[in-house]
């Protein structure tokens, strides 16, 4: 089956504009993850959905940073006002959390943003 | 505070050779260990994990990785390295689920493995 998607691949950007970024799970997951994975370094935690709502957003880094996942599914980060530290790797990951909490994330190719 | 530290930016193997990449932690409570690869523009790809019983845990491609609780360690391991193998590691522990969290992953610096012919 199909796995974790990503659009876009890429996403270059100026100073101060707004992106988005979305995240299309493996169908039937109800945990979805965003990470962010600047060069030279592991992926940090964002935030983390179950079902509709925001369990844990407790890794944004500011108030510019929003993510949405209103019908359980399809997931959107939005960066307002981005600055040239947003650059990074943006990963989205999702779990079945079906039965057991230990179930492995699977993650998507990412989306490659730069702020210019 | 869960933390992980990878202590080796990279390791240099060659072909045929067994491999370690070494993975040191730091829990509260129960330790849920995972290790991922991950190639040139592709994601992550899971390999193995450790939630509970034996010490040595399989996984995909060959590998295998060593839980040590008295060390606070997860080396990942392979016998016989192959030049396929080259890519970027990542050790990672899960925090505690507790209800209603789905437990995300703190992840290592990462180690970049590189087999040679």
């Amino acid at each position: 089956g199909a796995g974790v998607s990503q659009t876009p691949s890429n996403k270059v950007t100026e100073k101060g504009k707004y992106v988005e970024l979305r995240c299309d799970p493996i169908s039937g997951h109800t945990a979805l993850y965003w990470y962010r994975q600047s060069l030279g370094q592991g992926p940090e935690f964002l935030i983390y959905f179950q079902g509709t709502g925001a369990a844990d957003d407790s890794g944004l880094p500011n108030d510019r940073f929003f993510a949405v996942r209103p019908e359980g599914s399809v997931s959107t980060l939005k960066i307002q006002r981005t600055e040239r530290g947003d650059s990074a790797v943006y990963l989205c990951a999702s779990s079945t959390n079906r039965g057991s909490s230990y179930n492995e994330q699977f993650f998507g190719p990412g989306t490659r943003l730069t702020v210019l | 505070a869960q933390s992980v530290a990878q202590p080796e930016d990279q390791v240099n193997v060659a072909e045929g050779n067994p491999l370690t990449v070494k993975c040191t932690y730091s829990v509260s409570g129960n330790p849920y260990l995972f290790w991922y690869v991950q190639y040139p523009n592709r994601g992550l790809q899971f390999l193995l994990k450790y939630i509970t019983g034996d010490n040595l845990v399989k996984g995909s491609y060959g590998f295998e990785a060593e839980f040590n609780k008295s060390q606070t360690s997860f080396h990942l391991k392979k016998p016989s390295a192959l030049v396929s193998d080259s890519a970027l590691y990542f050790c990672a522990v899960r925090v505690p689920p507790i209800y209603n969290q789905g437990g995300k992953l703190i992840f290592g610096q990462g180690t970049e493995l590189s087999v040679k012919p």
